[in-house]
């Protein structure tokens, strides 16, 4: 079955310092993967999306790598601010449609 | 304002009780969803509507039935609520269910949390 894997544990870093979360996927390569931000309380905003055939795309402080060999993407933020921090969301989506999402990954960001 | 929304925010019912969610989108969008969402943040999705004819259905107990009036309402029935049923639930719409659509993603309404004691 098609599977999306991210880091359960939370990730603590500083201010200023680059986050890095990591998504990993199983069996054959997604069409695309999307990342999304969930605060508390609230539903998922979507933050970017790559696709099979990109190797990175990047938006303001924000960007994602697709690596099929190692079937993983990475997110990055730099210049992190803790008003980053939230559970962010990775999700891999087929030429169907269905979006299947990973349980997230809380990023805290201290000052 | 431009959203997904959907009442009620908080459900606290009995176990065997029917109960409904509403959601509505004014983005104009063709596609809308429902996802839950249980205590470990999991979001799992549960079906699919694309201009009101259901597209995913996935394995949900039948006690669970979407409705989709028009393309701009999507409502979920519940019957007989069991305790396991507690969850957060989310309505998300979409400009198209293909993978064309995915450069936009989805927009997600706030979540009715739902407690069946």
């Amino acid at each position: 079955s098609q599977k999306i894997e991210q880091n359960s544990e939370a990730l603590n870093i500083q201010e200023g310092k680059t986050a890095t979360l990591t998504c990993n996927y199983t069996n054959y390569s997604p069409a695309y993967l999307q990342w999304y931000r969930q605060d508390p309380g609230r539903g998922p905003v979507f933050l970017l999306l790559i696709r099979e055939n990109e190797k990175e795309k990047r938006k303001e402080r924000l960007k994602v790598t697709f690596d099929t060999t190692l079937k993983q993407s990475l997110f990055h933020i730099t210049a992190s601010q803790p008003a980053d921090s939230a559970t962010y969301l990775c999700a891999r989506g087929n030429q169907g449609g269905k979006l299947i999402f990973g349980q997230g990954t809380e990023l805290s960001v201290k000052p | 304002d431009t959203a997904v929304s959907q009442t009620p925010k908080y459900l606290v019912t009995q176990m065997g009780n029917d109960k409904s969610i509403k959601c509505e989108q004014n983005l104009g969008h063709d596609t809308m969803y429902w996802y839950k969402q249980d205590s470990k943040k999991f979001l799992k999705i549960m079906f699919s509507y694309n201009n009101k004819e259901l597209i995913i259905n996935e394995t949900v107990p039948n006690r669970f039935s979407p409705k989709s009036p028009d393309k701009a309402h999507l409502n979920l029935h519940i019957n007989s609520l069991e305790l396991g049923d507690s969850a957060v639930y989310f309505c998300a719409s979409s400009r198209g269910w293909r993978a064309t659509y995915s450069d936009y993603g989805y927009t997600f309404g706030s979540g009715t949390r739902l407690t069946v004691v």
